[in-house]
C-alpha cells in the first residue's frame, strides 16, 4: 500500500516570502511523485513530477521540489510568493508497477499583500 | 491541447435518484479514473478503468459504479443518491506506457444531493 502525508492542511505567507509545502510518502517500491494544484472551481493542473533521475525537479511558475528518498519525502518549494499562488496544493505518488494515484489530503495556500 | 470534459459543473439531486457523470477525453488514453474531493480528505479514488468494458475498484467504491463502452467516455453511476455523497467529484486520464505520466484532470462535477 501507499500513502502520502501532507503536513499543514492550511499555510499562510506573505507575498515575496518562500513557500514550502511539506509532502512525505510511503511506498513499498520505487515511487513516482507529483504537485498538482488546484484553483478554485477548477480541476486539477500538474505544477511537476518526479520519475527518475536528477532529484531536484523544477516545474511550472517558479516551482521546484526534491525528492529525498532517505527523508521519503518530496517537498515543494517557490522562493518568492505571488498572489496568484493562492490555492490548494496536492501531493501524490504511484508506484512503479502500477498507474493509479494516491493522494495527501492537500494543502491550502493563502497569500498575504 | 489535452482535453478532459466532465459533462456538467454542478449538480443538484434528490435523495434515490440514479445519478449519472459523465466523462470524455480526446486524448485516446487507456486509462480513465473517477475520483472523489473532500475537504480534508484530499482525492480519493472510487473506480478505475484500463481498457473499454474494463474496471477495478478503488479505495471507495460502495454506493457507486462506473461503466466504459467507449474508449473516450467513462461514466460514474450513482444508483441511489444519498445525503453523504455530496461531494466534488473528477475524472482523470492516463496513457499506458510509463506509470510516471502525468494524469489529466476535468474541471469537476460539484453534486448535491438534497
Amino acid at each position: 500500500a501507499q500513502s502520502v502525508t501532507q503536513l499543514g492542511s492550511h499555510v499562510s505567507v506573505s507575498e515575496g516570502a518562500l513557500v514550502l509545502l511539506r509532502c512525505n510518502y510511503s511506498s513499498s517500491v520505487p515511487p513516482y511523485l507529483f504537485w498538482y494544484v488546484q484553483y478554485p472551481n477548477q480541476g486539477l493542473q500538474l505544477l511537476l513530477k518526479y520519475t527518475t533521475g536528477a532529484t531536484l525537479v523544477k516545474g511550472i511558475n517558479g516551482f521546484e521540489a526534491e525528492f529525498k528518498k532517505s527523508e521519503t519525502s518530496f517537498h515543494l518549494t517557490k522562493p518568492s510568493a505571488h498572489m496568484s499562488d493562492a490555492a490548494e496544493y496536492f501531493c501524490a505518488v504511484t508506484r512503479s508497477n502500477d498507474y493509479k494515484l494516491s493522494f495527501g489530503a492537500g494543502t491550502t495556500v493563502t497569500v498575504r499583500a | 491541447d489535452v482535453k478532459v470534459t466532465q459533462s456538467s459543473r454542478y449538480l443538484v439531486k434528490r435523495t434515490g435518484e440514479k445519478v449519472f457523470l459523465e466523462c470524455v477525453q480526446d486524448m485516446d488514453h487507456e486509462n480513465m479514473f473517477w475520483y472523489r474531493q473532500d475537504p480534508g480528505l484530499g482525492l480519493r479514488l472510487i473506480y478505475f478503468s484500463y481498457d473499454v468494458k474494463m474496471k477495478e475498484k478503488g479505495d471507495i467504491p460502495e454506493g457507486y459504479s462506473v461503466s466504459r463502452e467507449k474508449k473516450e467516455r467513462f461514466s460514474l453511476i450513482l444508483e441511489s443518491a444519498s445525503t453523504n455523497q455530496t461531494s466534488m467529484y473528477l475524472c482523470a486520464s492516463k496513457p499506458t506506457g510509463t506509470p510516471g505520466t502525468e494524469a489529466f484532470f476535468g474541471q469537476g462535477t460539484r453534486l448535491t444531493v438534497v
